[in-house]
C-alpha cells in the first residue's frame, strides 16, 4: 500500500543547531514534492519544492533533498530558532497531492 | 492580498444537521481544493476543481457530502446529515496554475464539531 512517513511526531532540539525532518515515501514515484509549515490553528503554508531531478533545493536557512532512489526526503533548517517551532509537513505530488501526518517542530532557547 | 477566505471558523452542530462551509479563493487562482485534518489521518484530499469544475472527487467520504463551486470566486463544502464522525477541521486551498506543481495556498480553516 501507499504510504508517506515522517520520522518521528515531535522533535525537540536546542537553539542555534540544526533540525533535521524524514519524510520517507513508499510504492509512489512522484514527480516533486513540497514542504509546508503549520502553525496551530493555521492552515499549511508553503516552504519548498523540489523536482524529482533535484538533489538538493536551498531557501535562506532552509535545504531540502530529495533522493528517488531511497524514496526520502530530508528538510533541514539550520541555526534554529524558537521561531520555527511549529509542525512540517511533507507531500508528495503524484497524480494529486498526499500529505504526511507531520513532524511537531520545537526549538528551546 | 487577503489570501483564501474561509468561514465559519468554528462551527458546533448536532449531528443529523446540515453543514454548509465557504471558501473564497485567491483572486486570480484557477483551482480550489478541499481537505479535511484530523489526528488519525492527517490531512486528506476531498475534491478538486479546475475553472469551477470539479475534477477529482475520489476522496469525498459518501453521499453525505456535496461541493460546490458557483463562479470563480465562492465555494460551498455542504455535509447533511452531519455525523460526529465528521468533527475534523477542513481546509480550503487554491493555486493559480490548475496543477498540483505549483504551491497550495490555504485558509485557515473551519472548525467542525458535530455533537
Amino acid at each position: 500500500s501507499q504510504k508517506i512517513e515522517q520520522n518521528s511526531e515531535a522533535l525537540n532540539i536546542q537553539e542555534g543547531k540544526t533540525a533535521t525532518l524524514t519524510c520517507n515515501y513508499t510504492n509512489y514515484s512522484p514527480a516533486y514534492l513540497q514542504w509546508y509549515r503549520q502553525d496551530p490553528g493555521r492552515g499549511p503554508v508553503f516552504l519548498l519544492l523540489i523536482r524529482e531531478n533535484e538533489k538538493e533545493k536551498r531557501k535562506e536557512r532552509l535545504k531540502v533533498t530529495f533522493d528517488t532512489t531511497l524514496k526520502q526526503s530530508l528538510f533541514h533548517i539550520t541555526a534554529s530558532q524558537p521561531a520555527d517551532s511549529a509542525t512540517y509537513l511533507c507531500a508528495l505530488v503524484v497524480n494529486d497531492m498526499r500529505f504526511g501526518a507531520g513532524t511537531r517542530l520545537t526549538v528551546k532557547p | 492580498d487577503a489570501g483564501v477566505i474561509q468561514s465559519p471558523r468554528h462551527e458546533v452542530t448536532e449531528m443529523g444537521q446540515e453543514v454548509t462551509l465557504r471558501c473564497k479563493p485567491i483572486s486570480g487562482h484557477n483551482s480550489l481544493f478541499w481537505y479535511r485534518q484530523t489526528m488519525m489521518r492527517g490531512l486528506e484530499l476531498l475534491i478538486y476543481f479546475n475553472n469551477n469544475v470539479p475534477i477529482d472527487d475520489s476522496g469525498m467520504p459518501e453521499d453525505r457530502f456535496s461541493a460546490k463551486m458557483p463562479n470563480a470566486s465562492f465555494s460551498t463544502l455542504k455535509i447533511q446529515p452531519s455525523e460526529p464522525r465528521d468533527s475534523a477541521v477542513y481546509f480550503c486551498a487554491s493555486n493559480p496554475l490548475g496543477s498540483y506543481n505549483s504551491p497550495l495556498h490555504f485558509g485557515n480553516g473551519t472548525r467542525l464539531t458535530v455533537t
